[in-house]
């Protein structure tokens, strides 16, 4: 099984800020990543899919990139309403989760 | 508009078995990629299965023999029947549809809360 690391765990943060974060898989996934954000309470809401491909309706400050085993989530400039937690998952066969990581003040 | 509408959960004993329904709305169920995700409390997100439009199925490991996903095309709805249930399979039960062949979920419903406990 591809098993999936995500970094940081936690994140503290000020509006405004440039925000980054990482994923990386055990192996090749080439570019099958996506990257959610959720609420408590709520859910998950995909963000980007095919690693860096913007979903309809998502504000342009978010952005993937990578492929292979390392990718990236960037917020540029961190909104009142990004304060969340960001999951990354991959698609092989199966679909894994990464562990997540809190965005928040 | 697309709308996914989780019901069934609830208190289960262990070893005891339950059935959740996820309606689907302004899309077809069998023509798209169906999943179950959960999230036990306060915990990250799990796959637990999927359910293609040739009708072939997939589970997770931990619930392999004791889950079945199936369809429903005349109510367009998705099932996950849920028997030996355990304590470690609390959580909230979400039915995700896979966006094309992406490998991701575009559309997510509340979610629906099983607790397996005596």
């Amino acid at each position: 099984d591809i098993q999936m690391t995500q970094s940081p765990s936690t994140l503290s943060a000020s509006i405004g800020d440039r925000v980054t974060i990482t994923c990386r898989a055990s192996q090749s996934i080439r570019n099958w990543l996506a990257w959610y954000q959720q609420k408590p309470g709520k859910p998950p809401k995909l963000l980007i899919y095919k690693a860096s491909d913007l979903q309809s309706g998502v504000p342009s400050r978010f952005s993937g990139s990578g492929s292979g085993t390392e990718f990236t989530l960037t917020i540029s400039s961190l909104q009142p309403d990004d304060f969340a937690t960001y999951f990354c998952q991959l698609y092989n066969t199966y679909f894994t989760f990464g562990p997540g990581t809190k965005v928040d003040i | 508009e697309v709308q996914l509408v989780e019901s069934g959960g609830g208190l289960i004993q262990p070893g005891g078995s339950l059935r959740l329904s996820c309606a689907a709305s302004g899309f077809t169920v069998t023509n798209n990629y169906m999943n179950w995700v959960r999230q036990a409390p306060g915990k990250g997100l799990e796959w637990v299965s999927v359910i293609y439009s040739d009708g072939s199925t997939y589970y997770i490991d931990s619930v392999k023999g004791r889950f079945t996903i199936s369809r429903d095309n005349s109510k367009n709805t998705l099932y996950l029947q849920m028997n030996s249930l355990r304590a470690e399979d609390t959580a909230v039960y979400y039915c995700a549809r896979e966006k094309g062949s992406t490998g991701a979920f575009d559309y997510w419903g509340q979610g629906t809360l099983l607790t397996v406990s005596s």
